[in-house]
């Protein structure tokens, strides 16, 4: 069965904090793995990673997909109380099927 | 450029209602998306369409839910009759084709309480 798990489930930090979300999956046929942030409404895109070992970057966030380990992060420096979110993974298959995991819900206190 | 639009937002129904959440994509954007999140949760796709045909409705709930996309481009699902476990936010999204993942767009979402 394809799935994607994302760990931890949730983390509070203080402002300033660098924090590194992870991100597994199992999907037949992969295409390429989507992040999103996701705050009261809906999600909204960060970055889409299809080639491993390149890193995406904007602004203080990061990610980078590493297809041998089946795996991606997502990292964020200097963490601010408005990276305070849903973060979700989702892996992608090659007819464009969806699998996202459960999200990490991040808190970041001032 | 507006955004994906859905209504309504919040929608408070009884078991065994029935139930129509309504959504207007980008305007251009050919493939069209409901999915289903749960407290806690991802969303999860329910049904994809291009244009006006659904191309994978594989985890629709075919016995309660049914949806359309008569003129390729408002959509509609519907819940008939409505359970418990179908409170959740139903989400839609819309992107200018299936193969442009990265610029899926969603909507604001609506949250469905069945009581």
């Amino acid at each position: 069965e394809d799935k994607v798990v994302q760990s931890p489930l949730s983390l509070v930090v203080h402002e300033g904090d660098t924090v590194t979300l992870n991100c597994s999956y199992e999907v037949t046929n992969f295409r390429s793995l989507l992040w999103y942030k996701q705050e009261k409404k809906a999600p909204t895109f960060l970055f889409m990673l299809t080639s491993s070992g390149i890193e995406k970057k904007s602004g203080r966030l990061s990610s980078i997909l590493d297809k041998k380990e089946l795996s991606s992060i997502l990292n964020i420096t200097a963490t601010q109380t408005g990276d305070s979110a849903i973060y979700l993974c989702a892996g992608i298959a090659s007819g464009n099927q969806f699998y996202f995991g459960t999200g990490t819900s991040l808190t970041v206190i001032p | 450029e507006a955004g994906v639009v859905q209504s309504p937002r919040y929608k408070i129904i009884e078991k065994k209602q029935p139930v129509a959440f309504w959504c207007n994509p980008i305007s251009g954007h050919n493939t069209l998306y409901w999915y289903r999140q749960n407290l806690g949760q991802g969303p999860e796709l329910l049904i994809r369409y291009e244009n006006e045909e659904a191309v994978d409705d594989s985890q629709l709930p075919k016995d309660r839910f049914s949806a359309e996309r008569l003129k390729g481009v408002d959509s509609t699902l519907k819940i008939q009759p409505a359970e418990l476990g179908d409170s959740a936010v139903y989400l839609c999204a819309s992107s200018l084709s299936w193969d442009r993942v990265d610029e899926q767009y969603f909507g604001p979402g609506t949250r469905l309480t069945v009581t």
